[in-house]
């Protein structure tokens, strides 16, 4: 099993629509999770962390957590073609000094 | 306050050599962490140091090596490359140990002949 799985894509999204991204985690311990996005050619760029249960907003992007179904979630609401990148779901493991990665998801935002 | 810096961005390397790659955390920072990005693997965790001590190590071969210097800056090195090793290295940068946000800078797109 792994560490940190998402949603398989590409997503392809409407300008102005939701897009949600989803990702699941194996380390029940786990305490701390982020969303990274990434632009072909980039480096990965810190967009959201989220440490307790519920909702947490910020703009246009709001992240949601499930501890006990071990799940956390990405919104991106009124979707625009600059959100066109892959986003990477990271969680870090209980007692473990690194992030553990999902294998992202590609996100497009149609004109 | 300056990002993640890493040096050099691109390298051409052949078979056998070796490479060291250098990164600069964001000041105040003293949580070091590099990953390896290829296609096929995604992000992989190579290694973190803290306070110039390895505090976690990834499941790579003992040709990846890193350390840390008192002023945080890190450096990793890669002996008798391999074509395989053809990636984009990240280093990123944390504060706390608590929360753990880590950011990245712009990496080193490493290319072996």
């Amino acid at each position: 099993q792994k560490e940190v799985e998402q949603n398989s894509g590409p997503l392809s999204v409407p300008e102005g629509a939701i897009a949600s991204l989803n990702c699941t985690y194996s380390d029940r311990g786990s305490q701390s999770f982020f969303w990274y996005r990434q632009y072909s050619g980039k480096s990965p760029e810190l967009i959201m962390f989220i440490y307790s249960n519920g909702d947490k907003e910020d703009g246009r992007f709001t992240a949601q957590l499930n501890k006990a179904s071990q799940y956390v979630s990405l919104l991106i609401r009124d979707s625009q073609p600059s959100d066109s990148a892959t986003y990477l779901c990271a969680v870090k493991p209980a007692n473990d000094y690194k992030l553990s990665f999902g294998a992202g998801t590609t996100v497009t935002v149609r004109a | 306050k300056a990002g993640v810096t890493q040096t050099p961005r691109y390298l051409i390397k052949t078979r056998g050599q070796q490479v060291t790659l250098s990164c600069s955390p964001i000041s105040g920072h003293r949580s070091v962490s590099w990953y390896q990005q290829t296609p096929g693997q995604g992000l992989q965790f190579l290694f973190e140091y803290f306070s110039e001590t390895q505090r976690n190590k990834g499941n790579f071969p003992g040709r990846f090596s890193g350390r840390q210097f008192s002023n945080s800056r890190s450096e990793m090195n890669v002996s008798t490359l391999e074509l395989g090793d053809s990636a984009l290295y990240l280093c990123a940068s944390s504060l706390q140990d608590s929360t753990y946000e880590q950011y990245f800078g712009p990496g080193t797109r490493l290319t072996v002949t």
